[in-house]
């Protein structure tokens, strides 16, 4: 695709179900990062993937959040047993890697994922 | 501490002025500075990028300045528009491929 997607859009869940936020970066970019913005707050940062190297996962909140890139390219952010102040939105950037110079480092957001913790 | 301060936190002015919004930073070292523009439940989507050899970069009717010594960077926008109304988001990267410090953002609303 053109951009970056993500999907759901948006998603309802009770506290203590586990939910799964998809993204698909574009084509290509070998850096994917996963987001977490709560109302009124700046982006924090929660995971990055870049090729085949192992994840940094120094922004994950708890051992309830992981994620996982399939492939080298589309990724999945997990939360099990969710919490109310899981509630945000999870932005999801790609690309096309630190290698290239500032520009090539460049993210490209999702239009991000609404999660609503009842 | 790596930090980036925004300021201000919001901001109105009306259709057709100017406004500079301020980002100060002590990441270091440094690598690059970029602003976003994040449209309200929208993706943030990139200006500008800078590293520490630039002083200035325009898009269009943005210009971002950057001072290394200072640690300071500014983003002025001439002539708003509606469509400027948006959060801006100042965010600066520790050394090449190093972690990225995010700003909390200005909520700039631009008034007909």
């Amino acid at each position: 695709g053109a951009g970056v997607s993500q999907s759901p859009s948006n998603k309802v869940t009770e506290k203590g179900k586990d939910v799964e936020l998809r993204c698909d970066p574009i084509s290509g970019h070998t850096a994917l990062y996963w987001y977490r913005q709560s109302l009124g707050q700046g982006l924090e940062f929660l995971i990055y993937f870049q090729g085949n190297s192992a994840p940094d996962k120094s922004g994950l909140p708890s051992d309830r959040f992981s994620a996982e890139r399939t492939g080298g390219s589309v990724s999945t952010l997990t939360i099990q047993r969710t919490q109310q102040e899981d509630s945000a939105v999870y932005l999801c950037a790609s690309s096309l890697g630190p290698s290239g110079g500032a520009a090539q480092e460049t993210q490209y957001f999702g239009p991000g994922t609404r999660l609503l913790v009842l | 501490k790596n930090q980036v301060e925004q300021s201000p936190q919001s901001l109105i002015i009306l259709e057709g002025k100017n406004c500079t919004l301020q980002c100060n930073y002590t990441v270091s070292p440094f690598s690059n500075l970029r602003w976003y523009k994040q449209d309200t439940g929208r993706g943030p989507v990139s200006l500008t990028i800078m590293t520490f050899s630039e002083n200035t970069k325009s898009n269009g009717r943005y210009t971002a300045t950057l001072d290394a010594d200072t640690k300071q960077s500014s983003l002025h926008i001439t002539a708003s528009q509606l469509s400027d109304s948006a959060s801006y988001i100042c965010v600066v990267r520790a050394n090449q491929g190093g972690k990225l410090i995010f700003g909390q953002g200005t909520e700039l609303s631009v008034k007909p």
